[in-house]
């Protein structure tokens, strides 16, 4: 089945840095991956997601980028917030195959 | 936020006591999930359900039980023969099924404890 690896466990950056999580998967067939963020007791929420048709996707501030053939993706957020800071969760899943998450990255944004 | 509630936020099992978690939506979804957070440890999948009356087990489902009498509704009990149950719990919804490639609403969460 799927493996999804996500790194690293904690990220620290500068307030106005930008920060990059990179994941990767096992499973070929893996054609979905969406990235959630989930704010401190708060529940996870969708931020972005990518199909394997599609080699970038950006909304604002945050892109996400797949390299099928090296089976990643990344997560780059730009001139970081304090909003940005929570746990991020990357994710893939198959036609066939339920969504299996990475271990999560807690983003923390220095003043 | 809304329209997919979980209760209560906080629960405390005593020793082989059963559980249940409550999960409602009011998004007409036809796909809902439980998942387990731990820390450090991501969402793992305990069970999910496409349809009424129909569910299938997750990654992680021994120990634990769930019912889909309606569409709306979908609870979790944890079992006695759950040795380790503290953790966050996530119950989830989606369209049609998330497995291919849907978004999933997720519900604020109920943190279980031992006594």
């Amino acid at each position: 089945g799927e493996n999804v690896e996500q790194h690293p466990s904690t990220l620290s950056v500068q307030e106005g840095d930008s920060a990059v999580i990179k994941c990767t998967y096992s499973d070929s067939a893996s054609n979905y991956f969406p990235w959630y963020k989930q704010e401190l007791g708060k529940r996870p929420q969708l931020i972005i997601d990518i199909r394997s048709n599609v080699g970038e996707k950006k909304d604002q501030r945050i892109a996400v980028t797949l390299n099928k053939t090296a089976k990643h993706f990344s997560l780059h957020i730009t001139e970081t917030q304090p909003e940005d800071s929570a746990v991020y969760f990357c994710a893939a899943s198959s036609p066939r195959d339920k969504i299996i998450f990475g271990k999560g990255t807690r983003l923390h944004i220095l003043p | 936020d809304g329209g997919i509630t979980q209760s209560p936020k906080y629960l405390f099992r005593k020793e082989g006591q059963n559980v249940t978690l409550s999960c409602e939506q009011n998004l007409n979804h036809d796909a809902m999930y439980w998942y387990r957070q731990d820390p450090g440890q991501g969402l793992r999948l305990i069970y999910y359900s496409q349809i009424v009356n129909d569910f299938q087990k997750g990654d992680i489902a021994e120990g634990y039980s769930v019912s889909r009498e309606k569409k709306e509704s979908f609870p979790l009990t944890v079992t006695s023969a759950q040795k380790n149950p503290t953790a966050f719990y996530l119950c989830a919804s989606s369209v049609i099924n998330g497995f291919r490639g849907e978004k999933l609403f997720f519900g604020s969460g109920t943190q279980l404890s031992v006594l």
